[in-house]
């Protein structure tokens, strides 16, 4: 099955300052990435995805990059401000076919604080 | 909105206590999902259901089923607590064609004594 190694565990940056967090995959199918944002005590919720059939997608302040040579994609943050702190998950799954449509594998997970 | 819900945010057991976490939505969406939150380990999923009374095994499903009698709700079942499994429960639903996006419900914090 897929398995998603997400790095660093923890971030700590400036307000104003850039964040990027990466994440690594192992199957070559997969070809949906997906990266939800966890504040304390709340839900996950969707911030950005992106699709194989592309390398980068922007949303404001944030960005994505995805490599599929390599397996790896990252998330990356500008002009960071406070209300940016929160768990960040990186998922992969296949995005269609089969019974296992829609199943995401996440990574661990990356703490980040934001200072003002 | 879409909105999922889910029985409870805290629940306290006893080993061995049989333990229902119930889960709804209400957007008519296809696929649901059970997953346990842990420092550490990101979010782990332990079954998933694509439609009514369809499941299917998620990646750590030991100790656990599932139930789906109707759309809109997914209970997870621990037959016989034990105490490795306190965590943060984690519902969540999908819509197939409507997007992809997993909407996730507030999560139950079971502690398991």
């Amino acid at each position: 099955g897929e398995n998603v190694e997400q790095h660093p565990s923890t971030l700590s940056v400036q307000e104003g300052d850039s964040a990027v967090i990466k994440c690594t995959y192992s199957d070559s199918a997969s070809n949906y990435f997906p990266w939800y944002k966890q504040e304390l005590g709340k839900r996950p919720q969707l911030i950005i995805d992106i699709r194989s059939n592309v390398g980068e997608k922007k949303d404001q302040r944030i960005a994505v990059t995805l490599n599929k040579t390599a397996k790896h994609f990252s998330l990356h943050i500008t002009e960071t401000q406070p209300e940016d702190s929160a768990v960040y998950f990186c998922a992969a799954s296949r995005d269609a076919g089969g019974t296992s449509y829609g199943k995401l594998t996440f990574g661990q997970g990356t703490i980040l604080t934001v200072h003002p | 909105d879409v909105k999922v819900t889910q029985s409870s945010r805290y629940l306290v057991k006893r080993t061995g206590e049989k333990v229902f976490l119930e889960c709804v939505q209400d957007m008519d969406h296809e696929n649901m999902f059970w997953y346990r939150q842990d420092p550490g380990l990101g979010l782990r999923l332990i079954y998933f259901s694509y439609d009514v009374k369809m499941k299917e095994k998620g990646d750590i499903p030991e100790g656990y089923s599932v139930s789906r009698e109707k759309k809109e709700r997914f209970s997870l079942i621990l037959e016989s607590a034990s105490t490795n499994q306190t965590s943060m429960y984690l519902c969540a639903s999908r819509a197939i064609d409507r997007g992809r996006e997993q909407y996730f419900g507030p999560g139950t914090r079971l502690t398991v004594t």
